[in-house]
């Protein structure tokens, strides 16, 4: 099982480009997240979907929207990138029913925005 | 609003001392409070979580300490190895719902 993969591993991009950032899960979780990682911030939630079909605004969704493929994929896209979506990308995905709520991570992808 | 609080952001420990980490909360419906740890170039993985009706949990050299009434809690290492430099997070959930991290605490063990 490969768990959660996100593509691409590295990006670059002017200021103004669109792009989307690509995660796929083998676990046949229900829940999918999508976070960015910026120093001193921690881990901040920008969208999640609790299960197919659904998808919610986390703590800072502005500038990006996301679409829930299937059960297996979750895709973030950047309409209009800006500098200060410099960032660490991650996916993660659970069983959100879980009370636990464990959360399995991708590997991020690391966006510069020139 | 920051609901779970971490510190210190970093910290430097020589190889077999004790790392401490420390979380404080503030919303008391949280029931569930895991530790994350991410190596560089990794995403974040589960470490060790505790549930609010024990007040500690070790698994191998790791332990949550847990204090309800203070609404605090803390990650110690014992005999700190440099394999255990990574970033830690600290979490809080409560039923099921979406996990709130910490800030995070970047540690260094030192030979």
């Amino acid at each position: 099982n490969a768990g959660v993969t996100q593509t691409p591993k590295f990006q670059v991009l002017k200021t103004g480009q669109s792009m989307t950032l690509q995660c796929a899960q083998d676990m046949n979780h229900n829940s999918m997240y999508w976070y960015r990682q910026d120093p001193g911030m921690g881990l901040r939630l920008i969208y999640y979907s609790a299960s197919e079909g659904t998808t919610d605004k986390g703590e800072v969704p502005n500038g990006y929207n996301v679409s829930r493929l299937n059960k297996r994929e979750f895709s973030l896209r950047l309409e209009s990138a800006a500098p200060s979506q410099t960032s660490v990308y991650f996916c993660a995905s659970s069983e959100l029913r879980l009370s636990s709520n464990e959360q399995f991570f991708g590997p991020g992808t690391r966006l510069t925005v020139l | 609003q920051q609901q779970v609080k971490q510190s210190p952001q970093s910290l430097i420990v020589q190889k077999g001392g004790i790392s401490i980490i420390n979380c404080a909360y503030e919303n008391t419906a949280f029931d569930y409070f895991p530790w994350y740890q991410q190596f560089p170039g990794k995403g974040p993985a589960l470490l060790i979580a505790i549930r609010p009706d024990v007040s500690e949990k070790k698994e191998g050299r790791f332990t949550i300490s847990f204090n309800k009434s203070a609404k605090q809690f803390s990650l110690h290492i014992m005999d700190s190895q440099p394999g255990d430099s990574a970033t830690y997070f600290c979490a809080a959930i409560w039923t099921a719902s979406k996990l709130t991290f910490g800030t995070g605490t970047r540690l260094q063990v030192t030979l």
